[in-house]
């Protein structure tokens, strides 16, 4: 089993340009979630999604957008990139049930110069 | 208060010495608690649920003190392997499932 599985893996971004981080899970999860982490900072949630064509807002959202067209995927999109973007983005997906625990991606380490 | 507040570490021990992390989180309806651990450049990965009644999986004690919304974790016999961030992480409750996670402890087991 895959699990989750993020792309790229490292991108370097010049100031103004878009791209999208890409998520995708093999386990039939309904629950994603898009996180970023910052050195010396816990994990804040960006976007999630409860089911396709379901998404919401997290803590941090100005700068990105989702969508969520199957189970499987969730990417994100950074459309206009800034410095203060610069982080580590981690994807995760659960099951339902807040005793669940959250299986995450291996991360996208992304720099905007 | 933070929503979930660690020790701020980092932690330096020699192996099998024993280590404590305490994390306090500030929402009484609270309703699921979790240690995540990360290495260094790696995704979080869940390391054990913690339960009202406390539990323990091998060398790791987990404990929750509802009345003094305290979670704590314990470490027997450090091993090298267990140098890594700990997360505390809570589930306030929701439809959403979001969790809240901790700034994280580091943790440095030495030979």
């Amino acid at each position: 089993n895959a699990g989750v599985t993020q792309t790229p893996k490292f991108r370097i971004l010049k100031i103004g340009q878009s791209m999208t981080l890409q998520c995708t899970q093999d386990m039939n999860h309904n629950y994603m979630y898009w996180y970023r982490q910052d050195p010396g900072m816990g994990l804040k949630l960006i976007y999630y999604s409860v089911g396709a064509g379901i998404t919401d807002k997290g803590e941090v959202p100005n700068g990105y957008n989702v969508s969520r067209s199957t189970t499987e995927d969730f990417p994100l999109r950074l459309e206009l990139a800034a410095p203060s973007q610069t982080s580590v983005y981690f994807c995760a997906s659960s099951l339902p049930g807040g005793n669940q625990p959250q299986h995450f991606g291996d991360g996208t380490r992304l720099s905007i110069l | 208060r933070k929503e979930v507040e660690q020790d701020p570490g980092p932690f330096n021990v020699p192996e099998g010495a024993t280590v404590a992390f305490n994390c306090t989180y500030s929402n009484s309806a609270s309703q699921s608690f979790f240690w995540y651990r990360q290495d260094c450049r790696k995704e979080p990965k869940l390391l054990m649920s913690v339960y009202s009644s406390g539990n323990e999986d091998g060398r790791f004690t987990a404990q929750l003190n509802r009345a003094s919304q305290y979670i704590s974790l314990l470490i027997r016999d450090s091993k090298l392997s267990d140098s890594a961030t700990y997360l505390c992480v809570v589930y306030s409750g929701g439809s959403n499932y979001k969790l809240t996670f901790g700034k994280g402890t580091l943790l440095t087991v030495n030979p």
